[in-house]
């Protein structure tokens, strides 16, 4: 248990669904992160919110959308995807300026599948 | 830019063997770096990290010594298990617009057999 929630596990859709993850953290930290883990390529980072403000999209189409209520919630909303965004998307946060620097904890994932 | 290359796996080993998994890193500045560990079916977690040159970082066994004169931070462990079957990631991290930036290696996968 890392105290990084995500939800659901596992997503199957169809190009033309929408649908949501949902992260949660209940650690008190201050920044959010949304990372893809495709099979055989890096972790990209897609978005991350510091203190609820997002202060990075990496050039993520805008069939993704993310969403950060609060500080220990974080949405991506998901429409109109394609096949090759079938994923596992990882959800991360971290205590900015304590120190710790790039110490993230990581939710299990979502397992993401389009069809 | 930043960016993190690690060996290609998998690496194959018998139980007991000895472990390496090379990284190297291009940075400007003076990153700090990490090891990440993925169990199956689970995110990644921190195993290990070092912030400076010439630290030495170690969990469960594990080592891996920041070396700035050639840029990399090699993971050891001296003896495997087969409960250190996972894939491991090597990460620097940069800080930019205030927050922590990871940027990972494509990890390496390592299963260890009876």
């Amino acid at each position: 248990e890392t105290g990084v929630t995500q939800t659901p596990r596992h997503l199957v859709m169809g190009m033309t669904n929408k649908k949501s993850l949902k992260c949660e953290q209940h650690l008190g930290h201050n920044a959010m992160y949304w990372y893809k883990q495709s099979a055989k390529k890096p972790l990209e980072l897609m978005f991350v919110y510091n203190f609820k403000e997002q202060t990075e999209n990496n050039s993520v189409p805008s069939r993704f959308s993310p969403e950060c209520p609060n500080s220990s919630h974080l949405f991506l909303h998901l429409h109109t995807l394609q096949p090759e965004d079938s994923a596992l998307y990882l959800c991360a946060s971290s205590q900015v300026s304590s120190g710790r620097a790039g110490e993230l904890f990581f939710g299990e994932g979502s397992r993401l599948t389009v069809l | 830019g930043d960016s993190v290359t690690q060996m290609e796996g998998p690496v194959t080993l018998s139980e007991e063997a000895f472990l390496t998994i090379n990284c190297t890193y291009t940075a400007t500045g003076y990153p700090s770096l990490f090891w990440y560990v993925q169990y199956p079916g689970e995110g990644l977690q921190l195993l290990l990290k070092a912030t400076k040159a010439d630290d030495k970082g170690s969990n469960k066994g594990f080592e891996a010594t920041y070396r700035k004169e050639t840029t990399s931070f090699h993971l050891e462990k001296g003896s495997v298990q087969v409960s250190d079957s996972a894939v491991y990631f090597c990460a620097l991290s940069v800080t930019s617009g205030g927050y922590n930036k990871l940027i990972f290696g494509a990890g390496t996968r390592l299963a260890v057999h009876p």
